[in-house]
């Protein structure tokens, strides 16, 4: 079955230390999105690629990094410069051609500071 | 830039009423799609239902419906016949037509409480 995976599904950590969270689809979707939520504030979008080897910055992109190099594949990192990372971060797709069906989401990824 | 807000950030309701879920936007556009999407304990988003701008008719989806008022920049979710397995959070959503690939841009988030 086509779908969006997101891995891990928890992960841990520690103060300076860089993380990556991974986002895979087997869609054949062009369009990827991250997304990070915390309690009252919905989701807000950190990062977005519209198509391979091309990103652009969303709403509160400070301390995080992607990439796009294949099709399939959009990871996120998130760098000691991101001063409040415990969050749940969503990975979503979509094609490119076609707004009216929205996203398809991933299961999330729980990050904790510890 | 666009705008969603969700003012209800609790509802509640009792097992087999109705109940209806508000949102509101601000957009400029004339071309755009507005969605609801569930987030149950779980955490997984699944679209609850959507609806193009250009469309006078509300969209329904089984027991979801939605009063979509392109003036009043309204977007409301109808609920009938509640189950206990409606009971989640809510994110009403909008999304830019003209250009391929947009963003969506979400609410705060409503979440709901199914009482048996």
């Amino acid at each position: 079955d086509g779908g969006i995976t997101q891995s891990p599904k928890y992960l841990f950590r520690k103060e300076g230390q860089n993380v990556t969270l991974s986002c895979e689809q087997n869609l054949n979707h062009d369009a990827m999105y991250w997304y990070r939520q915390d309690p009252g504030q919905g989701l807000r979008l950190i990062y977005y690629s519209q198509i391979v080897n091309d990103f652009q910055k969303g709403d509160i992109a400070e301390g995080y990094s992607v990439s796009r190099e294949k099709k399939e594949s959009f990871p996120l990192t998130v760098t000691s410069a991101q001063k409040n990372p415990t969050a749940f971060y969503l990975c979503a797709s979509s094609p490119y051609t076609a707004n009216l069906y929205g996203y398809t989401f991933g299961s999330g990824t729980r990050l904790t500071v510890v | 830039a666009q705008t969603v807000t969700q003012s209800q950030p609790e509802m509640s309701v009792q097992e087999a009423e109705t109940v209806t879920l508000s949102c509101t936007y601000d957009t400029s556009e004339s071309d755009y799609y507005l969605f609801w999407y569930k987030q149950p304990p779980s955490r997984q988003m699944i679209l609850v239902i959507r609806q193009e701008a250009y469309k006078q008719q509300n969209a329904t989806e089984n027991r979801f419906s939605v009063n979509f008022q392109k003036a009043a920049k309204s977007f409301s979710l109808k609920i009938s016949d509640s189950q206990l397995g409606d009971a989640a959070m809510y994110f009403c959503a909008y999304r830019r037509g003209e250009t391929s690939g947009s963003r969506l841009t979400f609410g705060e988030g409503t979440q709901l409480t199914v009482n048996p």
